[in-house]
C-alpha cells in the first residue's frame, strides 16, 4: 500500500534553513509529482510548489521563489523541501502530497511536519 | 488573501443539505478542474472531490461537486456530526503556468 512519511518536528532559529523529508513507498516514485503545502497555525492551506521526481523539474509559488528548493532522491523514493532564511511567520505544518490535483483522485498526503521558528 | 474565495464559515443541522461556494477567475476555475478537500482538526487534508465532480473511492455519495463558469460548489447532503471540519477548494492556475491555488477554507459547524 502507498505510504508517505515525513520527518519529525523541528525548531529553527530565525535566519536558519529548514529541510523536511518525505519518504514514499508502495508505488513508482518517479510516476507522480510531489507537491508541498503548508499551513500556519489557525490558517488555511498554502501551496508552495511541486517537483517531478522523474525529471527533477520544479515549479515554485512566486511567494517562495528564491527561498525554497525542492529535490528528490529516486534511489530512496524520498522528496525534500528546503526553505532558507526562515522567519517567525514560516512557523507552520508542512505537508508533502503525491499528486493532490491529479487525474485519478488517488492522492496521498504525509502526516505533516511542524516547524517552529523561534529565537 | 486567497486567490479562490470561499465563505469563512457555514453551519447546518443533522440531516440538512449544505453547500460551500468557491469563486475563482478565468485563469483557474474558469479553465481548469476544481478539487475539494476536507480537513479534520490535527489531520492532513483528505480529497473529497476531484475533477469538479468525481469522488475518490471511499468517499460517500453525500458529497458532490459542481462547477459553472469560474465558480464551483461542494454540496453535503444528509449532514452528519462527523462532517464538522474545514473544507478547501483548489485548482491549477494558468496565470503563472504550473501553479496551484487554494481557497481560504470554510469551517463547517454541525449544530
Amino acid at each position: 500500500q502507498v505510504q508517505v512519511v515525513q520527518s519529525g518536528a523541528e525548531v529553527k532559529r530565525p535566519g536558519a534553513s529548514l529541510k523536511v523529508s518525505c519518504k514514499t513507498s508502495g508505488y513508482t516514485f518517479t510516476g507522480y509529482y510531489i507537491h508541498w503545502v503548508r499551513q500556519a497555525p489557525g490558517q488555511g492551506l498554502e501551496w508552495m510548489g511541486w517537483i517531478n521526481p522523474d525529471s527533477g523539474d520544479t515549479h515554485y509559488a512566486p511567494k517562495f521563489q528564491g527561498r525554497v528548493t525542492m529535490t528528490s532522491d529516486t534511489s530512496i523514493s524520498t522528496a525534500y523541501m528546503e526553505l532558507s532564511r526562515v522567519k517567525s511567520d514560516d512557523t507552520a505544518v508542512y505537508y508533502c502530497a503525491r499528486d493532490p490535483l491529479g487525474a485519478t483522485g488517488a492522492e496521498y498526503w504525509g502526516q505533516g511536519t511542524l516547524v517552529t521558528v523561534s529565537s | 488573501q486567497s486567490v479562490l474565495t470561499q465563505p469563512p464559515s457555514t453551519s447546518g443541522t443533522p440531516g440538512q443539505r449544505v453547500t460551500i461556494s468557491c469563486s475563482g477567475s478565468s485563469s483557474n476555475i474558469g479553465i481548469n478542474y476544481v478539487y475539494w478537500y476536507q480537513q479534520l482538526p490535527g489531520t492532513a487534508p483528505k480529497l473529497l472531490i476531484y475533477r469538479n465532480n468525481k469522488r475518490p473511492s471511499g468517499v460517500p455519495d453525500r458529497f458532490s461537486g459542481s462547477k459553472s463558469g469560474a465558480s464551483a460548489s461542494l454540496a453535503i447532503s444528509g449532514l452528519r456530526s462527523e462532517d464538522e471540519a474545514d473544507y478547501y477548494c483548489a485548482a491549477w492556475d494558468d496565470s503563472l503556468s504550473g501553479h496551484v491555488v487554494f481557497g481560504g477554507g470554510t469551517k463547517l459547524t454541525v449544530l
